[in-house]
């Protein structure tokens, strides 16, 4: 059973702060990883993928990717209120995705 | 590019009537997923499709849900008879890659079903 772990939250982060996502996965074979927003009432939208270890930057946003301890994770600088939404975690096994249920994150004022 | 687009946004129903929902995905896009997302938890996946041909429908309730794709483009899923279990929010998803990699799928805005 391939499964996808998330901290369901709330995460509460003041605005201008960093606001840190964590994922754990079971699949050691995994190989792409997404990170998806999902605003209260919308449909999942895209943040970014990471496929290599490391660090994956995209303008306030970056994704870290460590396969040994078979996590990833999403650094959110300078948190905006607009940031407030649930993050998914998806990761890659052929041509599916396997989900997390999502960390519900709220940026406070 | 338009994205994937899905009709009806909103539907109700009583229990034991039937819903169908229709997406159309990316322009040239092979491959079409359903997703059933109950809130607070992350999507399901019920069926993909991979141009006309199911790829997996190993969770997909086929007593009573169906869902086809003719022509390889469009695509529609079938509730007969919809159960209070069913109430939950249908995405259709669809990705560029087929076959052995996993690409970014794009999500249609979904159908929220309330069954009563």
């Amino acid at each position: 059973q391939k499964e996808v772990e998330q901290n369901s939250g709330p995460l509460s982060v003041p605005e201008g702060a960093i606001a840190s996502l964590n994922c754990t996965y079971s699949d050691r074979g995994s190989q792409s990883f997404f990170w998806y927003r999902q605003y209260s009432g919308k449909s999942p939208e895209l943040i970014m993928f990471i496929y290599s270890n490391g660090d994956k930057e995209d303008g306030r946003f970056t994704a870290q990717l460590n396969k040994a301890s078979q996590y990833v994770s999403l650094l959110i600088r300078d948190s905006q209120p607009s940031d407030s939404a649930t993050y998914l975690c998806a990761v890659g096994w052929r041509d599916q995705l396997i989900w997390g249920a999502g960390t519900k994150l709220i940026i406070k004022p | 590019e338009a994205g994937v687009a899905q009709s009806p946004r909103y539907k109700i129903i009583e229990k034991r009537q039937s819903v169908a929902f229709w997406c159309n995905p990316i322009s040239g896009h092979a491959t079409l997923y359903w997703y059933q997302q109950i809130l607070g938890q992350g999507p399901k996946l019920l069926i993909q499709f991979q141009n006309n041909g199911v790829v997996d429908d190993s969770q997909l309730p086929k007593d009573r849900f169906s869902a086809e794709r003719l022509k390889g483009v469009d695509s529609t899923l079938k509730i007969q008879p919809a159960k209070l279990e069913d109430s939950a929010v249908y995405l259709c998803a669809s990705s560029l890659v087929q076959g052995g990699d996993t690409d970014t799928q794009y999500f249609g805005p979904g159908t929220r079903l309330t069954v009563l």
